[in-house]
Protein backbone atom coordinates (compact mmCIF):
# COMPACT_ATOMS: atom_id res chain seq x y z
CA UNK A 1 0.00 0.00 0.00
CA UNK A 2 0.88 3.62 -0.24
CA UNK A 3 0.26 6.47 2.00
CA UNK A 4 -0.07 10.02 0.19
CA UNK A 5 -0.29 13.35 1.88
CA UNK A 6 -0.62 16.69 -0.15
CA UNK A 7 0.42 20.09 1.27
CA UNK A 8 -1.40 22.33 0.95
CA UNK A 9 -4.94 21.26 1.86
CA UNK A 10 -6.85 23.83 0.18
CA UNK A 11 -5.76 27.04 -1.05
CA UNK A 12 -7.97 30.41 -2.24
CA UNK A 13 -5.49 32.71 -4.02
CA UNK A 14 -5.51 35.99 -6.65
CA UNK A 15 -5.28 35.80 -10.81
CA UNK A 16 -2.36 35.98 -12.11
CA UNK A 17 -0.48 34.07 -9.11
CA UNK A 18 1.18 30.71 -9.44
CA UNK A 19 0.25 27.84 -6.75
CA UNK A 20 2.75 25.06 -5.71
CA UNK A 21 0.80 22.06 -4.56
CA UNK A 22 3.54 19.13 -2.86
CA UNK A 23 2.94 15.40 -2.69
CA UNK A 24 4.48 13.12 -0.82
CA UNK A 25 4.59 8.93 -0.59
CA UNK A 26 5.29 6.78 2.22
CA UNK A 27 7.25 4.66 0.05
CA UNK A 28 9.60 4.60 -2.98
CA UNK A 29 7.18 4.39 -6.00
CA UNK A 30 8.12 4.97 -9.68
CA UNK A 31 4.56 6.30 -11.39
CA UNK A 32 3.22 9.66 -9.95
CA UNK A 33 -0.16 11.01 -11.51
CA UNK A 34 -1.32 14.55 -10.97
CA UNK A 35 -5.02 14.80 -11.97
CA UNK A 36 -7.56 17.55 -11.49
CA UNK A 37 -11.32 17.95 -10.92
CA UNK A 38 -13.11 20.29 -11.45
CA UNK A 39 -16.64 21.61 -9.69
CA UNK A 40 -19.12 18.58 -10.33
CA UNK A 41 -17.05 16.68 -13.29
CA UNK A 42 -14.94 13.46 -13.43
CA UNK A 43 -11.26 13.51 -12.44
CA UNK A 44 -9.31 14.14 -15.66
CA UNK A 45 -5.16 13.20 -15.43
CA UNK A 46 -3.16 16.04 -16.06
CA UNK A 47 0.51 14.45 -16.29
CA UNK A 48 2.15 11.21 -15.61
CA UNK A 49 5.95 11.95 -13.52
CA UNK A 50 8.51 9.46 -13.42
CA UNK A 51 11.61 9.92 -11.87
CA UNK A 52 14.45 10.77 -13.90
CA UNK A 53 12.25 11.79 -16.52
CA UNK A 54 10.56 14.52 -18.10
CA UNK A 55 6.50 14.91 -17.01
CA UNK A 56 4.11 13.43 -19.84
CA UNK A 57 1.25 15.54 -20.20
CA UNK A 58 -2.01 15.08 -21.28
CA UNK A 59 -4.07 16.87 -24.29
CA UNK A 60 -4.76 19.88 -22.95
CA UNK A 61 -2.12 20.49 -20.58
CA UNK A 62 0.64 22.42 -21.02
CA UNK A 63 4.20 22.04 -19.20
CA UNK A 64 4.26 26.09 -19.03
CA UNK A 65 0.96 26.50 -17.42
CA UNK A 66 1.58 23.11 -14.50
CA UNK A 67 5.32 23.13 -14.64
CA UNK A 68 5.80 19.61 -12.20
CA UNK A 69 9.32 18.32 -10.66
CA UNK A 70 10.03 14.73 -9.58
CA UNK A 71 13.08 15.11 -7.67
CA UNK A 72 13.29 11.38 -6.10
CA UNK A 73 10.86 8.75 -5.59
CA UNK A 74 8.62 9.72 -3.06
CA UNK A 75 7.89 13.38 -3.76
CA UNK A 76 6.54 15.69 -7.04
CA UNK A 77 5.08 18.97 -7.03
CA UNK A 78 2.48 20.77 -9.73
CA UNK A 79 2.34 23.96 -9.96
CA UNK A 80 -0.57 25.97 -11.21
CA UNK A 81 0.72 29.06 -13.03
CA UNK A 82 -0.65 32.34 -13.75
CA UNK A 83 -4.24 31.27 -12.06
CA UNK A 84 -7.43 32.04 -13.36
CA UNK A 85 -11.22 31.53 -12.19
CA UNK A 86 -11.33 28.57 -14.48
CA UNK A 87 -8.30 26.85 -12.77
CA UNK A 88 -10.51 26.17 -9.20
CA UNK A 89 -10.91 22.43 -8.68
CA UNK A 90 -9.44 19.65 -6.71
CA UNK A 91 -6.21 18.64 -7.49
CA UNK A 92 -5.03 15.46 -6.57
CA UNK A 93 -1.56 13.13 -6.90
CA UNK A 94 -1.75 9.50 -7.69
CA UNK A 95 1.15 6.71 -7.02
CA UNK A 96 0.70 2.96 -8.22
CA UNK A 97 2.21 0.88 -6.09
CA UNK A 98 2.70 -2.84 -6.83
CA UNK A 99 1.42 -2.88 -10.42
CA UNK A 100 -1.28 -0.87 -12.72
CA UNK A 101 -4.45 -2.57 -10.71
CA UNK A 102 -2.99 -0.69 -7.50
CA UNK A 103 -3.45 3.01 -7.44
CA UNK A 104 -3.72 5.03 -4.17
CA UNK A 105 -4.87 8.82 -4.32
CA UNK A 106 -3.53 11.40 -1.60
CA UNK A 107 -6.65 13.33 -0.06
CA UNK A 108 -6.21 16.59 -2.92
CA UNK A 109 -6.03 19.72 -2.61
CA UNK A 110 -8.60 22.06 -3.30
CA UNK A 111 -8.07 25.65 -5.04
CA UNK A 112 -10.34 28.44 -5.23
CA UNK A 113 -9.17 31.75 -7.42
CA UNK A 114 -10.48 34.71 -7.14
CA UNK B 1 -11.83 7.79 -27.29
CA UNK B 2 -13.11 6.58 -23.64
CA UNK B 3 -16.05 7.60 -22.29
CA UNK B 4 -17.77 6.89 -18.66
CA UNK B 5 -20.76 7.59 -17.52
CA UNK B 6 -22.36 7.55 -13.74
CA UNK B 7 -26.09 7.31 -13.48
CA UNK B 8 -27.76 9.02 -11.35
CA UNK B 9 -25.54 12.07 -10.42
CA UNK B 10 -27.17 12.12 -7.02
CA UNK B 11 -29.02 9.76 -5.10
CA UNK B 12 -30.91 9.73 -1.92
CA UNK B 13 -32.17 6.78 0.35
CA UNK B 14 -33.24 5.71 3.50
CA UNK B 15 -31.39 3.89 5.53
CA UNK B 16 -31.37 0.19 5.06
CA UNK B 17 -32.23 0.14 1.31
CA UNK B 18 -30.36 -1.66 -1.06
CA UNK B 19 -29.12 0.31 -4.05
CA UNK B 20 -27.34 0.09 -7.33
CA UNK B 21 -24.96 2.26 -8.78
CA UNK B 22 -24.78 2.32 -12.44
CA UNK B 23 -21.42 2.96 -14.92
CA UNK B 24 -21.10 3.02 -18.60
CA UNK B 25 -18.15 2.77 -20.41
CA UNK B 26 -18.01 3.25 -24.97
CA UNK B 27 -15.48 1.03 -25.74
CA UNK B 28 -15.02 -2.34 -24.02
CA UNK B 29 -10.83 -2.57 -24.71
CA UNK B 30 -10.21 -2.77 -21.00
CA UNK B 31 -7.87 -3.93 -18.67
CA UNK B 32 -9.57 -3.22 -15.39
CA UNK B 33 -12.18 -1.45 -13.86
CA UNK B 34 -12.27 0.04 -10.61
CA UNK B 35 -15.15 1.01 -8.09
CA UNK B 36 -13.77 4.04 -5.82
CA UNK B 37 -15.08 6.01 -2.98
CA UNK B 38 -14.41 9.60 -2.53
CA UNK B 39 -14.94 11.22 0.67
CA UNK B 40 -14.60 15.41 1.44
CA UNK B 41 -10.88 15.75 1.85
CA UNK B 42 -10.11 12.26 1.78
CA UNK B 43 -9.12 11.41 -1.52
CA UNK B 44 -10.31 8.53 -3.27
CA UNK B 45 -10.75 5.26 -1.68
CA UNK B 46 -10.78 1.77 -3.61
CA UNK B 47 -13.88 -0.42 -3.07
CA UNK B 48 -13.39 -3.07 -5.75
CA UNK B 49 -11.42 -3.86 -8.99
CA UNK B 50 -13.03 -6.16 -11.86
CA UNK B 51 -10.30 -7.29 -13.63
CA UNK B 52 -11.30 -7.70 -17.18
CA UNK B 53 -12.13 -11.30 -17.48
CA UNK B 54 -14.16 -11.35 -14.08
CA UNK B 55 -17.50 -11.12 -14.18
CA UNK B 56 -18.09 -9.45 -10.11
CA UNK B 57 -16.36 -8.94 -7.78
CA UNK B 58 -17.68 -8.91 -3.69
CA UNK B 59 -16.53 -6.84 -0.21
CA UNK B 60 -18.80 -7.24 2.31
CA UNK B 61 -21.78 -5.16 1.81
CA UNK B 62 -20.96 -4.30 -1.67
CA UNK B 63 -20.64 -6.10 -5.04
CA UNK B 64 -19.75 -4.84 -8.30
CA UNK B 65 -20.50 -6.69 -11.70
CA UNK B 66 -18.83 -5.72 -14.90
CA UNK B 67 -20.60 -6.49 -18.62
CA UNK B 68 -17.25 -5.89 -21.05
CA UNK B 69 -19.48 -7.16 -23.98
CA UNK B 70 -22.35 -4.32 -23.39
CA UNK B 71 -20.07 -1.83 -21.64
CA UNK B 72 -22.14 -1.90 -18.39
CA UNK B 73 -20.95 -2.11 -14.60
CA UNK B 74 -23.01 -1.57 -11.10
CA UNK B 75 -22.69 -1.42 -7.56
CA UNK B 76 -24.58 -2.93 -5.45
CA UNK B 77 -24.65 -1.94 -1.75
CA UNK B 78 -27.03 -4.38 0.73
CA UNK B 79 -28.61 -2.59 3.35
CA UNK B 80 -27.21 0.97 3.04
CA UNK B 81 -25.79 3.02 6.24
CA UNK B 82 -25.10 6.73 6.71
CA UNK B 83 -22.02 5.85 6.74
CA UNK B 84 -22.13 5.17 2.95
CA UNK B 85 -23.00 8.56 2.49
CA UNK B 86 -20.09 9.60 0.17
CA UNK B 87 -19.30 9.96 -4.01
CA UNK B 88 -18.68 7.02 -5.91
CA UNK B 89 -16.52 7.21 -8.72
CA UNK B 90 -16.35 4.41 -11.59
CA UNK B 91 -13.15 4.02 -13.34
CA UNK B 92 -11.86 2.07 -16.23
CA UNK B 93 -8.56 1.15 -17.11
CA UNK B 94 -7.73 1.33 -21.03
CA UNK B 95 -5.38 -1.82 -22.59
CA UNK B 96 -3.62 0.87 -24.32
CA UNK B 97 -1.32 3.32 -21.90
CA UNK B 98 -3.39 1.79 -19.01
CA UNK B 99 -4.60 5.47 -18.19
CA UNK B 100 -7.83 5.21 -16.24
CA UNK B 101 -10.96 7.01 -17.17
CA UNK B 102 -13.11 8.12 -14.50
CA UNK B 103 -16.69 8.98 -14.37
CA UNK B 104 -18.00 12.04 -12.26
CA UNK B 105 -19.55 9.99 -9.51
CA UNK B 106 -22.72 9.42 -8.58
CA UNK B 107 -23.23 11.42 -5.08
CA UNK B 108 -25.30 8.95 -2.22
CA UNK B 109 -27.10 10.43 0.96
CA UNK B 110 -28.23 7.78 3.41
CA UNK B 111 -30.71 9.20 5.61
CA UNK B 112 -30.88 8.06 8.99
Amino acid sequence: SAVISQKPSRDICQRGTSLTIQCQVDSQVTMMFWYRQQPGQSLTLIATANQGSEATYESGFVIDKFPISRPNLTFSTLTVSNMSPEDSSIYLCSVEAGGPDTQYFGPGTRLTVL
Amino acid sequence: KQEVTQIPAALSVPEGENLVLNCSFTDSAIYNLQWFRQDPGKGLTSLLLIQSSQREQTSGRLNASLDKSSGRSTLYIAASQPGDSATYLCAVMNTGGFKTIFGAGTRLFVKA
